[in-house]
């Protein structure tokens, strides 16, 4: 089973944020939260990472709570080419560890 | 950088027949994955390669399913005979997984292959 719950659908209004939300509450300490998406009929692409720093990259904000059970993928202006399916992954870096993908949140960014 | 290639990207067959998927990681990655996604679902990994080791195959229905890595680079994800049931897609990611290296083991997918079987 994923180590991860997140809202099956959301909707965004264009040029708004996207806040996606995902509940980790059984982390370890030694594991990273990743977020891929994945376009329609596109492979899973890499979002962003983090282990209990807030992260920030070009595509999206990742923030994590002080607990680390909880984190938030935000798309600072959401436009339509983000509408996607979003996956929140915890793992352990820089290990073999199996990725288990859950059914993730199906955005759907409004114009 | 070129990324992960696969080929083909839609195969249409009949059931029992043979099928083969095709995957080129990118250049450098050690590592390389083969996940099947049904509609609707998050990816489920297949196998995983370390170089040219299967180091984890144990989702891998022995049975009708079988993968190659020869030479630690391109890999063939073969099924014979296909079923009905093997209608989904079929994606293929590479990573570079190591110690004290920045930013390991980020996966990196293919487009996929998909697969449906009539």
């Amino acid at each position: 089973d994923a180590k991860t719950t997140q809202p099956p659908s959301m909707d965004c209004a264009e040029g708004r944020a996207a806040n996606l939300p995902c509940n980790h509450s059984t982390i370890s300490g030694n594991e990273y939260v990743y977020w891929y998406r994945q376009i329609h009929s596109q492979g899973p692409q890499y979002i962003i990472h983090g282990l209990k720093n807030n992260e920030t990259n070009e595509m999206a904000s990742l923030i994590i709570t002080e607990d680390r059970k909880s984190s938030t993928l935000i798309l600072p202006h959401a436009t339509l080419r983000d509408t996607a399916v979003y996956y929140c992954i915890v793992r352990v870096k820089t290990s073999y560890d199996k990725v288990i993908f859950g059914p993730g949140t199906s955005l759907s960014v409004i114009p | 950088e070129a990324g992960v290639v696969q080929s083909p990207r839609y195969k249409i067959i009949e059931k029992k027949q043979p099928v083969a998927f095709w995957c080129n990681p990118i250049s450098g990655h050690n590592t390389l994955y083969w996940y099947l996604q049904n509609l609707g679902q998050g990816p489920e990994l297949l196998i995983r390669y370390e170089n040219e080791e299967a180091v984890d195959d144990s989702q891998l229905p022995k049975d009708r399913f079988s993968a190659e890595r020869l030479k630690g680079v391109d890999s063939t994800l073969k099924i014979q005979p296909a079923e009905l049931g093997d209608s989904a897609v079929y994606l293929c990611a590479s990573s570079l997984v190591g110690t004290g290296v920045a930013g390991t083991d980020t996966q990196y997918f293919g487009p996929g292959t998909r697969l449906t079987v009539l």
